[in-house]
């Protein structure tokens, strides 16, 4: 069984332009989870989806950051016009359906944000 | 989110078995107590978790106090490919409902090094 599934493992984007990252969770789970782990300092979570819903989003940053789930395909997060600040690894987990207290998150190895 | 403690860092020699604290005094009953470790330039990966009763798997052991205010995850022999940021973190319960149960909370975790 494949584990959590992430590209590009290493992106590097120019100031201004777009940066999509792709998650494919587990086989069989419906729940994903965004961190994110700015250079020196820990993982902090951004966003958690199940199919085609965004249920806490409540470490989204405010602008140019959006993340979808959808029916069919990965979940993708999007940076729109990066910015230096955004350079971090970006770590996506997922969970099987019942996301509870009890469950665990399986991490992919995270996909890499340089921008130049 | 009910808050951890945890020490900066630790030390243990090859081998030998580290206990690592986590303190969480103001964990509420329907908390799940959770370790996730992560080693260098890899996502964070579970080790094990527990609600009440002391827990044992391939990886560790979790030995919760009876008030369940600190716990104390145990390698039995650690080993180089030990060494990582060990993260205690607290998670809702789905029946508390809202949306917390979701996301993790990391926080600065424990630096272990072992020493061959």
């Amino acid at each position: 069984n494949a584990g959590v599934m992430q590209n590009p493992r290493h992106l590097v984007r120019r100031r201004g332009q777009e940066a999509r990252l792709r998650c494919s969770p587990m086989k069989g789970h419906s729940h994903v989870y965004w961190y994110r782990q700015l250079p020196e300092e820990g993982l902090k979570f951004m966003v958690y989806l199940q199919k085609e819903n965004i249920i806490d989003e409540s470490g989204m940053p405010k602008e140019r950051f959006s993340a979808e789930f959808p029916k069919e395909g990965p979940s993708i997060l999007r940076i729109q016009q990066v910015v230096r600040g955004d350079s971090a690894a970006y770590f996506c987990a997922s969970s099987p359906l019942l996301a509870g207290g009890g469950n665990e998150q399986f991490f992919g190895p995270g996909t890499r944000l340089t921008v130049l | 989110d009910a808050k951890t403690t945890q020490p900066n860092s630790m030390e243990s020699n090859e081998e030998e078995p580290v206990h690592l604290p986590c303190n969480h005094s103001t964990i509420s009953g329907t908390d799940y107590i959770h370790w996730y470790r992560q080693l260098p330039s890899q996502g964070p990966e579970y080790v094990i978790h527990g609600l009440t009763s002391n827990v044992n798997n391939r990886m560790a052991s979790l030995a919760i106090a009876e008030d369940r205010k600190s716990s104390t995850l145990i390698l039995h022999r650690a080993t180089l490919r030990d060494a990582a940021v060990y993260y205690c973190i607290l998670r809702g319960s789905t029946n508390a409902g809202g949306t917390s149960y979701g996301k993790l909370t990391f926080g600065q975790g424990t630096i272990l090094t072992v020493h061959p």
